[in-house]
């Protein structure tokens, strides 16, 4: 079975743009989720999906949005970019929404310049 | 929110050598998973471990719960094993993880 995907694998902005991120969870998964990875850091939680609704939301501004289509694939969109932006993209599936274990996708590395 | 600190932040080993990462978190979890980032950003799962101790090839990891740390091991490391070990953790069951800041890990022939 195919894993995590997400596309683009990179991307270059300018300030003000908008961005749509893409991913596709591993087959049977209902949940999908997003981290945001800066450089030095470890990922920090972003959004929640599961079954197309939002089930949790992390300390992100709403400039940052997303959404779940039926075969379970998810965008994230992000308005008005920032240069504090520029991080590496990751999604996760998983089975459960509830405490599972999550596959993360290789990611999409965002540069706003 | 949980707290979760990675030791040592960075580690130089020889091929051969082995090593022990360190998780350390604030409040009792559901979930606790280890995850290996190659040098092209993905996390590979290396454990799902939110007790007890598994084994993996090389590889090994323990976590203590009741005393809030998690363990990995790496025996006889080779130069793929480079690169940012992370230790994530969840704790109310709504599947969001919180992760360390990482241990940065070079094997060097």
């Amino acid at each position: 079975d195919a894993g995590v995907t997400q596309s683009p694998t990179h991307l270059i902005k300018t300030r003000g743009q908008h961005v749509t991120l893409r991913c596709s969870p591993i087959s049977g998964h209902k949940s999908v989720s997003w981290y945001q990875q800066v450089l030095g850091q470890g990922p920090q939680f972003i959004f929640q999906y599961y079954e197309k609704e939002e089930r949790g939301r992390g300390n992100f501004p709403d400039r940052f949005s997303a959404r779940q289509f039926p075969n379970y694939s998810s965008e994230l969109n992000v308005n008005a970019l920032l240069l504090g932006d520029s991080a590496l993209y990751l999604c996760a599936s998983s089975w459960r929404r509830s405490t599972d274990t999550q596959y993360f996708g290789p990611g999409t590395r965002l540069t706003v310049l | 929110g949980i707290q979760v600190e990675q030791s040592p932040p960075d580690l130089i080993l020889q091929e051969g050598a082995n090593s022990t990462l360190r998780c350390n978190f604030s409040d009792s979890v559901n979930n606790l998973q280890w995850f290996h980032q190659n040098p092209w950003g993905q996390l590979i799962n290396l454990f799902y471990i939110p007790s007890g101790t598994k084994q993996n090839g090389r590889l090994s990891a323990t976590t203590v719960a009741t005393e809030r740390y998690s363990l990995l091991y790496i025996s006889s490391s080779q130069t793929t094993d480079s690169g940012v070990y992370f230790c994530a953790v969840e704790r109310d069951g709504n599947n969001r993880l919180a992760f360390g800041k990482g241990n940065q890990v070079v094997v060097i022939p």
